[in-house]
């Protein structure tokens, strides 16, 4: 089915270990974004990718690197993972349209890490 | 500063009557609204949208309606029925400024439980 696929689904890491979670999109999107949530704080913004090639910043960026490795995929990694890093990570990926198009997200079903 | 605001965390309605999702917003650079919906251990899913152009928008049972001068829009479930217990996120973005990557900026979200 097309989609935005996440692995792993479930992951429990050690303080300081690092680890990297994969996304692919089968959609021919452009961008791409990461997504953490945690209770009462909604869905923040990690690391975005506008195109193949460029990636930015979102709002809660540290602690964080990401890697456009080509269209298809966009990779979060935690280099020394902490206890705050425990939280749900959403991947999504999104086509613009210059219309009245939908301007939505297509999300993944989602990483559930926690930093113990 | 949460530029996206849905006040209320819970919500129950008994199945068959009327869902009303609140949701305020402060960035007047917003022009496209978007309700996501989201199951337990799922990513969101997109559900309806409306851009700055327009007051309403309907899909079905589902109408948002937005009041610019107020910065407030509001998600209409009419009839409710137990499905459509879940969490619902308002995300805002700036769509037609012809730059940026269309960042989506989300409320923290209201869970509904519809009553059977």
């Amino acid at each position: 089915n097309a989609g935005v696929t996440q692995t792993p689904k479930f992951q429990v890491l050690k303080t300081g270990q690092s680890m990297t979670l994969q996304c692919a999109q089968d959609m021919n999107h452009n961008s791409m974004y990461w997504y953490r949530q945690d209770p009462g704080m909604g869905l923040r913004l990690i690391y975005y990718s506008a195109s193949e090639g460029t990636t930015d910043k979102g709002e809660v960026p540290n602690g964080y690197n990401v890697s456009r490795l080509n269209k298809r995929e966009f990779s979060l990694r935690l280099e020394s993972a902490a206890p705050s890093q425990t939280s749900v990570y959403f991947c999504a990926s999104m086509e613009r349209d210059r219309g009245e198009g939908n301007y939505g997200y297509t999300f993944g079903s989602g990483t559930r890490l926690t930093v113990v | 500063d949460q530029q996206v605001k849905q006040n209320s965390p819970s919500l129950s309605v008994q199945e068959g009557r009327i869902s009303i999702l609140n949701c305020d917003y402060t960035n007047s650079m917003f022009d496209y609204f978007l309700w996501y919906k989201k199951y337990p251990a799922e990513g969101p899913t997109f559900l309806i949208s409306i851009s700055s152009i327009k007051d309403k928008n309907e899909d079905g049972r589902f109408t948002v309606f937005l009041n610019k001068s107020a910065k407030h829009l509001s998600l209409h479930i009419v009839p409710s029925q137990p499905g459509d217990s879940a969490v619902y996120f308002c995300a805002a973005t700036n769509a037609y400024s012809g730059a940026g990557s269309y960042q989506l900026t989300f409320g923290k979200g209201t869970k509904l439980s519809v009553i059977p």
